[in-house]
């Protein structure tokens, strides 16, 4: 069965970090790119960056350059996001989702991670 | 990037047909044939409906369909069904080659 397992809800203090795994079973880790996607409460879906198939390339949103570092574990399929300098701006739920190279939609999807910034 | 434009809220009753609009640029929707639709029921990951504008991944009924002109694209449910009530959001590649998703859209079935 292909799916993305996520990491647990995280509470943290403005100003820390956060790192949040997402464990692919199914499917052929390095062959998918994974996107990491979140929402805060009420509001859209907002794309943050990519981390490419193959060689794990990144891509990020203008807005996360130099906030946020990928990072992926091959020998367990678990790809990593991680979030510094936390604001309360940041609280959201977290999601990373699989594409087939050049598909360029995401097809599968972890069930979310709830990250709260607060004091 | 701004996100793409949608209406708030559409309804309709059950068996009538409602169509989303999504409305981005020409550095996304209008260059690139790759919108993509999602389904978000409350508390719940994003499905995907469309791909490619107009394509159904196995699975998603054919009472939904997609299409595009210039800058905006459309999902079209119909035949309304009480299940299709829910968020939905599009979402488009970006001439830098990131993403995009749409400001979202309630269905509401009555």
């Amino acid at each position: 069965q292909v799916q993305l397992v996520q990491s647990g809800a995280e509470v943290k203090k403005p100003g820390a970090s956060v790192k949040v795994s997402c464990k692919a079973s199914g499917f052929t880790f390095t062959s998918y790119h994974i996107h990491w996607v979140r929402q805060a409460p009420g509001q859209g879906p907002e794309w943050m960056t990519i981390m490419m198939a193959g060689g794990g390339s990144t891509k990020y949103a203008r807005k996360f350059q130099g906030r946020v570092t990928l990072t992926r574990d091959t020998s367990t399929s678990t790809a990593y996001m991680e979030l510094s300098s936390l604001t309360s701006e940041d609280t959201a739920v977290y999601y990373c989702a699989a594409e087939r190279p050049n598909d360029h939609y995401m097809d599968v999807w972890g069930k979310g991670t709830t990250v709260t910034v607060s004091s | 990037q701004s996100a793409l434009t949608q209406p708030p809220s559409v309804s309709g009753s059950p068996g009538q047909s409602v169509t989303i609009s999504c409305t981005g640029t020409s550095s996304d929707v209008g260059s690139y044939d790759r919108v993509s639709w999602y389904q978000q029921p409350p508390g719940t990951a994003p499905k995907l409906m469309i791909y490619d504008v107009s394509y159904r991944p196995s699975g998603v009924p054919d009472r939904f369909s997609g299409s595009k002109s210039g800058n905006t694209a459309s999902l079209t449910i119909s035949g309304l069904q009480t299940e299709d009530e829910s968020d939905y959001y599009c979402s488009s590649i970006t001439s830098s080659g990131t993403y995009v998703f749409g400001t979202g859209t309630k269905v509401t079935v009555l």
